[in-house]
């Protein structure tokens, strides 16, 4: 059975922490990807890996950073927490090919920046 | 630019009741890959159907349907006699062809469900 995890089900930070989100895949997937989820604007990309150390922008990576040391490991990092940042996480990875594969979701992180 | 509309916000049925969820996508490539996810309270993402551009065969599976036109721009989501497992929040998502770099991924806003007892 496939499996995404991630390190919390809720975290409660305060602003200017350093936060590190956590997100561990055991199917062996080239693709991991950090996505934000707010009410009315869906899931919007932060950060996408294609391979270990490598990564790429997504639409709104401003106030993040990720690291991917190892395959099955991506962890998204918010250098100084801000209210705004306030968010679902959701963490998901894919296989990489000629055919776009589907997703798998891990269960989501509920950050909230006081 | 790719684009997916999920005009309806909020949906409330009474269960049995047969629902069609709308997507409506903008995209000017040819070759894209249309998905529905799946989301429901426990927060997980669950990946329902992919299509590509050039299969516009409807899908069944179960009480589940999928109706893609290509001439409409649409690829809506029918649940037929829903059930109370069946409430939940629903995303569409768009994603272009080819192989070069990453191709992103665009979800529209989603489609809350609620199936009522």
């Amino acid at each position: 059975d496939v499996k995404v995890t991630q390190s919390s089900r809720y975290l409660v930070k305060r602003t200017g922490e350093k936060v590190f989100l956590e997100c561990v895949q055991d199917m062996d997937h080239e693709n991991m990807f950090w996505y934000r989820q707010d009410p009315g604007l869906g899931l919007r990309l932060i950060y996408f890996s294609y391979d270990v150390k490598m990564k790429e922008k997504g639409d709104i990576p401003e106030g993040y950073s990720v690291s991917r040391e190892k395959k099955e490991r991506f962890s998204l990092i918010l250098e100084s927490a801000s209210t705004n940042q306030t968010s679902m996480y959701l963490c998901a990875s894919s296989l990489t090919g000629q055919v776009a594969y589907e997703q798998y979701f891990g269960p989501g992180t509920r950050l909230t920046v006081t | 630019a790719q684009k997916v509309t999920q005009a309806q916000t909020e949906i409330s049925v009474v269960e049995k009741e047969d629902v069609t969820l709308d997507c409506v996508y903008e995209t000017r490539d040819t070759t894209y890959y249309l998905f529905w996810y799946k989301q429901p309270p426990s927060g997980e993402l669950v990946f329902l159907i992919r299509r590509n551009s050039f299969d516009e065969q409807n899908e069944i599976s179960g009480r589940y349907s999928w109706n893609f036109q290509k001439s409409t721009s649409s690829f809506n989501f029918t649940i037929t006699a829903s059930q109370v497992v069946d409430s939940a929040v629903y995303f569409c998502a768009l994603r272009l062809g080819g192989t070069g770099g990453y191709q992103k991924v665009t979800f529209g806003t989603g489609t809350k469900l609620q199936v009522i007892p």
